[in-house]
């Protein structure tokens, strides 16, 4: 199984610029979702999705977008990016929301110069 | 959610038990607490959970105060491997991350 994977692993954007950072998972898990995390900080919760066609916002999502069309992809759009917007990426998936395990991928570095 | 307390940074020598307090003293009767570790830059990684009593799995315990207001995760022998930044998360719904313990063994 590889679990969660994200694409591409680095990434530099020019100010305007769209992109979409890729998250698949293999686990058949129902419950999506994408945070950022900035230099010394915790993780935030950007969007997530409870199931294919679901999607809800989470604490930071101004300037980006996601939709989910299948249960393994739930890939995040950042519609026109800002250096406000550079930072580590992780996708994540779970059985459901709330109390349960949560599988990480292993990020996606974003700079916006 | 409720919201969790922890020390910026602690550290430990190698072969030592470590022991990460978190305080979440509004913690709600239906909110489990959660561990996770964050090592270098890499994704979080799961290590226990529990809601009203102690826990134990491989790799680490989690004791839980009687009134559930605070928690402490213990790393039994840690390695060098363990140096990493420890997040305790209060859950109900969605997971909401603090800054952490940033542990430090040494040797």
């Amino acid at each position: 199984n590889a679990g969660v994977t994200q694409t591409p692993k680095f990434q530099v954007l020019k100010t305007g610029q769209s992109m979409t950072l890729q998250c698949a998972q293999d686990m058949n898990h129902e419950y999506m979702s994408w945070y950022r995390q900035d230099p010394g900080m915790g993780l935030r919760l950007i969007h997530y999705s409870v199931g294919a066609g679901i999607t809800d916002q989470g604490e930071v999502p101004n300037g980006y977008n996601v939709s989910r069309s299948t249960t393994e992809d739930f890939p995040l759009r950042l519609l026109s990016a800002a250096p406000s917007q550079t930072s580590v990426y992780f996708c994540a998936s779970s059985w459901g929301r709330g109390p349960t395990e949560a599988f990480f991928g292993q990020g996606t570095r974003l700079t916006v110069v | 959610d409720a919201k969790t307390t922890q020390p910026p940074s602690m550290d430990c020598a190698e072969g030592r038990a470590a022991n990460l307090p978190c305080n979440h003293s509004t913690i709600s009767g239906n909110e489990y607490v959660y561990w996770y570790r964050q090592i270098h830059s890499q994704g979080p990684q799961y290590i226990i959970h529990g809601l009203k009593n102690n826990e134990t799995n491989e790799m680490a315990s989690l004791i839980i105060t009687e009134d559930r207001k605070s928690s402490t995760l213990i790393l039994p022998h840690a390695t060098l491997r363990d140096t990493a930044v420890y997040y305790c998360i209060v859950i109900a719904d969605d997971m909401r991350f603090g800054a952490g313990t940033r542990l430090t063994v040494k040797p």
